[in-house]
């Protein structure tokens, strides 16, 4: 499969613990996007990568949440104390530079208990 | 003001009806047009790109008005597999590059 890989599918942990998820972008790709979305809502940008320099942050992105890309191949996103609110489906999407549209992966969905 | 607004829904159309979405956004630089579809609980998936002169791609149809800030897509002779959520994605142009979505328009497409 090449298409775009997220690990894990599905986290379910305590308010207070640290999470971290994975996304294996399209090999070619070099741009790599991180979303959030709740339910009835469309995606909410996170954070955008262009090879392993991260380019932009929303500005509604806490200090609790960090992006890395190491290499400008897989990145990781890394939700500290996490709080109930944090519950949501975290996307991972890649595209071409510049975007001809980017491609989702299937998503991690975490729920914050 | 939301950047990307899109009607809600949810549209209910019989099989076979041609229906239409809009979206309108703020940002008059926009550079990039897309519109994706999402189906209950998967990942959005992208269904076309839209271009300034209007673009085709079987039974769905994209055109895109710059001046009025708007973009459209128009499916004709409805399946019920047409289905889902459909997303119209902004892409604006300046040192900001991501791609903004719009919450979405339901679709039903009725036996």
């Amino acid at each position: 499969d090449t298409g775009v890989s997220q690990n894990p599918r599905h986290k379910i942990t305590k308010r207070g613990q640290n999470v971290t998820f994975r996304c294996d972008p399209i090999s070619e790709h070099n741009r790599l996007y991180w979303y959030r979305q709740t339910l009835g809502q469309g995606p909410e940008f996170l954070t955008y990568f262009q090879n392993e320099a991260q380019l932009e942050k929303s500005r509604l992105l806490s200090d609790r949440f960090s992006a890395e890309r190491p290499k400008g191949s897989f990145s990781t996103l890394e939700i500290q104390r996490t709080e109930q609110g944090d519950s949501a489906m975290y996307l991972c999407a890649s595209s071409f530079s510049p975007p001809m549209g980017a491609f989702f992966g299937q998503g991690t969905r975490l729920t914050v208990v | 003001r939301k950047e990307v607004e899109q009607d809600p829904g949810p549209f209910n159309v019989p099989e076979g009806a041609t229906v239409a979405f809009n979206c309108t956004y703020s940002n008059s630089a926009s550079q990039s047009f897309f519109w994706y579809r999402q189906d209950c609980r998967k990942e959005p998936k992208l269904l076309m790109s839209v271009y300034s002169s209007g673009n085709e791609d079987g039974r769905f149809t994209a055109q895109l008005n710059r001046a009025s800030q708007y973009i459209s897509l128009l499916i004709r002779d409805s399946k019920l597999s047409d289905s889902a959520t459909y997303l119209c994605v902004v892409q604006f142009s300046g040192s900001a590059r991501q791609l903004t979505f719009g919450s979405g328009t339901q679709l039903t497409v009725l036996p």
